[in-house]
């Protein structure tokens, strides 16, 4: 099984700023990353799959990139909307496995 | 606009088998593969396995043993079924539908609770 390790687990950010998630593969998935936001009490919202495409309605202030083993959400200017619990997703290998997620929460 | 949702009893005892429904509305499952996945109180996301209309399914090792899905294409349905559960299995459960191995479209989830 693939393990997916998130980085950092809680990650302080100001409105405004710029957030930066990462997301570690104990193998190749290529670009098989999906990323998910989580807000309390939701289910998850798909944001990016392929690594890099932006989901339907999804906006571009949300960028993905990486592939192989390393991948990284951007966040370019955190909105209040955007504090959240973020997921990444691997669907190279089954099972399919998802990280432990990082929280974004403010400053 | 697609839309997922879960039915089920909340609680179940256990050493029983819990059982839930995912009604599918906006899409039929004839199209997509379906999956379960679960997350327990404050904790992380697990996927449980997936189905094809066809009955065909996938599902994780870990669960392999006490999952069953299968599917009412009369009713637009899909189903879970998990034996022998335990507090282990208290959880958050959640169905969607997959598109190309990623989650596009999820329910609002379903809470739970193994308890005696």
């Amino acid at each position: 099984e693939i393990v997916m390790t998130q980085s950092p687990a809680t990650l302080s950010v100001s409105p405004g700023e710029r957030a930066t998630l990462s997301c570690r593969a104990t193998q190749s998935v290529s670009s098989n990353l999906a990323w998910y936001q989580q807000k309390p009490g939701q289910a998850p919202r798909l944001l990016i799959y392929g690594a890099s495409t932006r989901a339907t309605g999804i906006p571009a202030r949300f960028s993905g990139s990486g592939s192989g083993t390393e991948f990284t959400l951007t966040i370019s200017s955190l909105q209040s909307e955007d504090f959240a619990v973020y997921y990444c997703q691997q669907y190279n290998n089954w099972p399919w496995t998802f990280g432990q997620g990082t929280k974004v929460e403010i400053k | 606009q697609v839309q997922l949702q879960e039915s089920g009893p909340g609680l179940v005892k256990p050493s029983e088998t819990l059982s839930l429904t995912c009604t599918v509305s906006g899409a039929s499952i004839s199209s997509y593969y379906w999956s379960w996945i679960r997350q327990p109180p404050g904790e992380g996301l697990e996927w449980i396995g997936y189905i094809y209309y066809s009955g065909s399914t996938n599902y994780n090792p870990s669960l392999k043993s006490r999952v069953t899905m299968s599917t009412d294409t009369s009713k637009n349905q899909f189903s879970l079924k998990l034996s022998s559960v335990t507090a282990a299995d208290t959880a958050v459960y959640y169905c969607a539908r997959i598109t190309g191995g990623y989650l596009g479209y999820w329910g609002q989830g379903i809470l739970v609770t193994v308890s005696s």
